[in-house]
């Protein structure tokens, strides 16, 4: 089983659209939560945390929810510009940050 | 210093011939991750330095690969007698020893792709 499991994707979605993405992590140690963006061919860049208490970045809202080892994206509004592959990623163990990424979804909004 | 830096960006060599990556990290950054990424798939950890302290290798670094971070600034990833299941993007990242408030302030280069053809 792997550490950190998404949704296949892709995602197609029209411009406006609100979609969801969700994740699951199989150590319960983990301690840290991440959604990464990643462009075509270019590297991953930090999204946002993910904290227990849920938290929202404009148009963006991520949920954790420890009991199920659950980490969801909400997008609203969709624009052109959010298509890309979204990583899930977490964190083992305090100490040097080593980072598990799920595998990725693509999103692709269009017109 | 902006970021992190790679070099070479792309690398097509044939297989069994050794490559050389380089990572320059974000100057006081004393924290130095390499990862490899495959097409369709997230990076996955390759190895770890504090300084020039390699802490933590992964099982998929086999004996063929090996990274050094000589003097704690700069990073070096040797991959001898290349096969084609080596063709991937390595990325390099580095952070600071403090966690910051958004993500450890982790920051990766650009990569380098390499296809062993």
């Amino acid at each position: 089983r792997k550490e950190v499991e998404q949704d296949p994707g892709p995602f197609n979605v029209p411009e406006g659209a609100t979609v969801a993405f969700n994740c699951t992590y199989s150590n319960s140690a983990s301690q840290s939560f991440f959604w990464y963006r990643q462009d075509c061919r270019k590297e991953p860049k930090l999204l946002m945390s993910v904290y227990s208490s849920g938290n929202e970045d404009g148009r963006f809202t991520a949920q954790l929810n420890r009991a199920s080892q659950y980490i969801s994206l909400l997008i609203r509004d969709s624009k052109l510009s959010d298509s890309a592959t979204y990583l899930c990623v977490v964190n083992l163990s305090g100490g040097y940050n080593k980072l598990i990424f799920g595998a990725g979804t693509r999103l692709a909004v269009h017109p | 210093d902006t970021g992190v830096s790679q070099d070479p960006r792309h690398k097509i060599t044939k297989r069994g011939q050794n490559v050389t990556f380089r990572c320059d990290p974000i100057s006081e950054h004393n924290r130095l991750y390499w990862y490899r990424q495959t097409l369709g798939q997230g990076p996955e950890f390759l190895t770890y330095f504090q300084n020039e302290a390699q802490l933590e290798k992964s099982r998929l670094l086999s004996d063929r690969f090996s990274a050094e971070r000589p003097k704690g600034s700069f990073s070096t990833l040797e991959i001898q007698r290349t096969e084609q299941g080596d063709s991937a993007m390595y990325l390099c990242a580095s952070s600071p020893r403090e966690a910051g408030p958004r993500g450890y302030g982790y920051t990766f280069g650009s990569g380098t792709r390499l296809t062993v053809v």
